[in-house]
């Protein structure tokens, strides 16, 4: 089936640096990806949609200077948390939708990128 | 303000009983409701959704049940196994929303052998 790829799983950075998470569709071309974010035993927040060749449209609330998403291919979204501080610590989930099916059936995550932020 | 609540945390249900799972919303524009499920460390993936033109979906141990005039869903396991044991987050959607999903914020369910 279906496989969205996302790297790094875990990482750990010190605060003021930049991390960048990849998300990956595998076995489809993606026109549009979301970035996730989830607190421990919370939900998973809607922070952006990706879309191809266009600039990501921002959920209320989620800097758009903090987190820059870059979607420069139909496979391949990225997500930079900028100059990263602990309170941007969290799990950090892509998910990409295959345009050829039935969107309810045809939306998949990533496995999550646990970010830690010294 | 949560649009989509699920207010149980946790559940324990004994392997072969049913595990039901309940998820409310406020938007009454939604009109897609999915079940993810969620082992630790990984992402959702996805169990079995209902539209909101039906009250019933089955997909075999997995049932799903709406209320639209009450704006409640749930999610039937019967029999409930061991593999069940994970975290289960219901969404919903609208159809002028390209595709976002507001999540509740998950029930653990532990199903004991």
């Amino acid at each position: 089936g279906a496989v969205v790829s996302q790297h790094p799983s875990r990482v750990i950075c010190k605060s003021g640096t930049s991390v960048k998470i990849e998300c990956r569709s595998l076995d489809f071309q993606a026109t549009t990806m979301f970035w996730y974010r989830q607190f421990p035993k919370q939900s998973l927040m809607l922070m952006a949609t990706s879309n191809e060749g266009s600039k990501a449209t921002y959920e209320q609330g989620v800097e758009k200077d903090k987190f820059l998403i870059n979607h420069a291919s139909l496979t391949l979204s990225t997500l930079t948390v900028t100059s990263a501080h602990p309170e941007d610590s969290s799990f950090y989930i892509c998910s990409a939708r295959d345009p050829t099916g039935a969107w309810n059936e045809k939306l998949f995550f990533g496995s999550g990128t646990q970010l830690s932020v010294l | 303000d949560q649009q989509v609540k699920q207010n149980s945390p946790s559940l324990s249900v004994q392997e072969g009983r049913i595990s039901i799972l309940n998820c409310d919303y406020t938007n009454s524009m939604f009109d897609y409701f999915l079940w993810y499920k969620k082992y630790p460390a990984e992402g959702p993936t996805f169990l079995i959704s209902i539209s909101s033109i039906k009250d019933k979906n089955e997909d075999g141990r997995f049932t799903v049940f709406l209320n639209k005039s009450a704006k409640h869903l749930s999610l039937h396991i019967v029999p409930s196994q061991p593999g069940d044991s994970a975290v289960y987050f219901c969404a919903a959607s609208d159809v002028d929303s390209s595709y976002k999903l507001i999540f509740g914020s998950g029930t653990r369910l532990l199903v004991r052998p």
